[in-house]
């Protein structure tokens, strides 16, 4: 079953401008990460956020936890055209590996100059 | 440079064949996953392996095989019992954090 819930499914905006994309879940994780996906690839794993965490930043992204309201948002900063890609949230429901990591169907980017 | 690699890229099969896809990782992790993704979906567990002989169903195994004889090395086998077999398949590893590292994918296609 899925886990993480994108949204919105797609995005188009203009370089320069931010991206904010989000992810809701429905049980209690023990962490929240986000992967990229550039057509036709792998992911890559662009940061981890913990259940205890509110906040993190890594380079032009940030992301925020709000375990209340079991929802997650990446936002990423000053966006450029290599930006375009799918973005996926994955949690981890409580146990610190990736054999119960559940993805979502991911919000798809797109960067235009 | 350490990293996964997945081979072919590409491969058609035909009805009521078996076919191997290959996974290869130079990272020293424990832990190696299968997935398949579909057009418009996240991501689905088909098995997984976290030491080598050693080897759990995800959610979505029947049809799909596999094994672990080698750390480097978890080769997934796509049976004829498969029914749907056309999709993306990728191959991730994980050094014990519970992160993924991906290799690129092998897209199958049944003819």
């Amino acid at each position: 079953s899925q886990q993480g819930e994108e949204d919105p499914q797609a995005l188009s905006i203009q370089e320069g401008e931010n991206a904010t994309m989000n992810c809701s879940y429905k049980t209690s994780i023990n962490n929240l990460q986000w992967y990229r996906q550039n057509s036709g690839r792998g992911l890559v794993h662009l940061i981890l956020i913990r259940s205890n965490e509110r906040e993190k930043h890594s380079g032009r992204l940030r992301v925020t936890l709000d375990t209340s309201k079991k929802s997650s948002s990446l936002l990423i900063t000053a966006s450029r055209a290599a930006d375009t890609a799918s973005y996926f949230c994955a949690t981890d429901p409580n146990t610190g590996t990736a054999s119960k990591l559940t993805f979502g169907t991911g919000t798809r980017l797109q960067v235009t100059l | 440079d350490g990293g996964i690699t997945q081979s072919p890229k590409y491969l058609f099969r035909k009805e009521g064949q078996n076919v191997t896809l290959s996974c290869e990782q130079n990272l020293n992790h424990d832990a190696m996953y299968w997935y398949r993704q579909d057009p418009g979906q996240g991501l689905r567990l088909i098995y997984y392996s976290q030491i080598v002989n050693d080897f759990q169903k995800g959610d979505i195994a029947e049809g799909y095989s596999v094994s672990r004889e080698k750390k480097e090395s978890f080769p997934l086998t796509v049976t004829s019992a498969q029914k749907n077999p056309t999709a993306f398949y990728l191959c991730a590893s994980d050094p014990g954090r519970g992160v993924l590292t991906f290799g690129a994918g092998s897209r199958l296609t049944v003819l």
